[in-house]
């Protein structure tokens, strides 16, 4: 799977938009760009995921660059409880193949 | 529907002893993960099985570690001897892949783990 480098931590203040990077510039073409989420203490859950169009859901948007080598995970209202680790995983769509987190980005939502 | 189940949440043992962990992943997912998370570490996996076959291993410390999904369904991941490194949050997840007439998106559901502690 294609490797993704995203900034260690960031911060955010609560009601504004978060917007975590990622990089993953070795993406091959069947690959897909996962993002999940692990707040503390419980396991990771799914939030979104995309090819190469943006993608959008009741949790967030997904912005993919036009060359797929990066993308963009926002959260338009960041609130309190959206304080997490943010993994961003590029793997096959089929599902076959596990996925395989990184360090992740530490999303700090500040009051 | 019932998310994925594990137990015990917490567990801490002395090294050299033995330890297991159960999961019930959701009805009627055809695949099953158990990952290790070290503290300040994203999960890393350590067996994936479909049904009762198991997909991939090659992470598993296999003079240690042993899981097993008999019947498909539920699993259990066991550790013996302990070592003090193999203090960790051990998760179980599932997914619909491999599940007859299913279409899922890849989507990893998760449960929420079992905290191990070697003392």
């Amino acid at each position: 799977d294609a490797k993704t480098t995203q900034p260690t931590s960031m911060d955010c203040a609560e009601g504004r938009a978060a917007n975590l990077p990622c990089n993953h510039s070795t993406i091959s073409g069947n690959e897909y760009v996962y993002w999940y989420r692990q707040i503390h203490s419980q396991g990771p859950q799914y939030i979104i995921h995309g090819l190469k169009n943006n993608e959008t859901n009741e949790m967030a948007s997904l912005i993919i660059t036009e060359d797929r080598k990066s993308s963009t995970l926002i959260l338009p209202h960041a609130t309190l409880r959206d304080t997490a680790v943010y993994y961003c995983i590029v793997r096959p769509h089929t599902g076959r193949r596990a996925l395989t987190f990184g360090s992740g980005t530490r999303l700090q939502v500040q009051p | 529907e019932a998310g994925v189940a594990q137990s015990p949440r917490y567990k801490i043992i002395e090294k050299r002893q033995s330890v297991a962990f159960w999961c019930n992943p959701i009805s009627g997912h055809a695949t099953l993960y158990w990952y290790q998370q070290i503290l300040g570490q994203g999960p890393k996996l350590l067996i994936q099985f479909q049904n009762n076959g198991v997909v991939d291993d090659s992470q598993l410390p296999k003079d240690r570690f042993s899981a097993e999904r008999l019947k498909g369904v539920d699993s259990t991941l066991k550790i013996q001897p302990a070592k003090l490194e193999d203090s960790a949050v051990y998760l179980c997840a599932s997914s619909s892949f491999g599940t007859s007439g299913r279409i899922g998106n890849g989507e990893l559901f998760f449960g929420e783990g079992s905290r191990l502690t070697v003392l």
